[in-house]
C-alpha cells in the first residue's frame, strides 16, 4: 500500500531563515509521481510541484527547491531565506498504479514564519 | 489562480438540509475530482468524474452524489446535513492521463447549523 509521511506536524522559525519541511513515502511502485502542495492561510491549494519516479535530478525554483532520493523514499522541500508569505500549510502528496493514480496525502506540515 | 472555479465561497445551512456545490474545471481538463477537508479528518477524496463518467470512489457517503454534465462542470450535492458535514470542499481537475496534476480550485466553507 502507498504511504505519505510528514512527521513534522509544525515548523516555526524567524525570517529569512532556510527551512526544510521533510515527507517520506512508501510505495511498491516503480513508476509513481509524488507532489507538493501549498494551502495559505487564505484556505487554496496551491500546485508547487510535481516529480515522476525516474527524474531525481533536484528542482530549484525561486528560493524554493526540491530533494529527490529514491534511496531513502524521500522528497524533501527546501525554503531557503523564508519570508512572512511563506506561512501555509505544505502538504506532500504521492499517486501510482498501486492507488489507481489517487492522490496518497501526507498530514501536512504547518509552517510558521515569524517576522 | 489555478482556472478551476468553485461556488459559491461560503455556504452557511442548518442540518437536515441540502446543498449543491458548483465545480468549473481548467479549460481542456476532462477529470474532475471532489475532496473534503476537515479539521479532524485530513483530505479525504471523494469521487472523481471523467468526461462525464464516475471513474472512482472514495470515503464518500451515500448521503452524498455528485455528477459531471456534457460541458464537463461537475456538482456535489450534499443532502441531510449533519454537523460533521462542516468542511471545505474542494474540485480538482486534471487532464486525459491519470497520472497528470491535479489543480485544485479555491474551496467552498460548508457550515453547518
Amino acid at each position: 500500500a502507498q504511504k505519505v509521511t510528514q512527521a513534522q506536524t509544525e515548523i516555526s522559525v524567524v525570517e529569512k531563515e532556510d527551512v526544510t519541511l521533510d515527507c517520506v513515502y512508501e510505495t511498491r511502485d516503480t513508476t509513481y509521481y509524488l507532489f507538493w502542495y501549498k494551502q495559505p492561510p487564505s484556505g487554496e491549494l496551491v500546485f508547487l510541484i510535481r516529480r515522476n519516479s525516474f527524474d531525481e535530478q533536484n528542482e530549484i525554483s525561486g528560493r524554493y527547491s526540491w530533494n529527490f532520493q529514491k534511496s531513502t523514499s524521500s522528497f524533501n522541500f527546501t525554503i531557503t531565506a523564508s519570508q512572512v508569505v511563506d506561512s501555509a500549510v505544505y502538504f506532500c502528496a504521492l499517486s501510482g498504479m498501486d492507488s489507481n493514480y489517487q492522490l496518497i496525502w501526507g498530514a501536512g506540515t504547518k509552517l510558521i514564519i515569524k517576522p | 489562480d489555478s482556472g478551476v472555479t468553485q461556488t459559491p465561497k461560503h455556504l452557511i445551512t442548518a442540518t437536515g438540509q441540502r446543498v449543491t456545490l458548483r465545480c468549473s474545471p481548467r479549460s481542456g481538463d476532462l477529470s474532475v475530482y471532489w475532496y473534503q477537508q476537515s479539521l479532524d479528518q485530513g483530505l479525504q477524496f471523494l469521487i472523481q468524474y471523467y468526461n462525464g463518467e464516475e471513474r472512482a470512489k472514495g470515503n464518500i457517503l451515500e448521503r452524498f452524489s455528485a455528477q459531471q454534465f456534457p460541458d464537463l462542470h461537475s456538482e456535489l450535492n450534499l443532502s441531510s446535513l449533519e454537523l460533521g458535514d462542516s468542511a471545505l470542499y474542494f474540485c480538482a481537475s486534471s487532464g486525459q492521463n491519470p497520472e497528470e496534476t491535479q489543480y485544485f480550485g479555491p474551496g467552498t466553507r460548508l457550515l453547518v447549523l
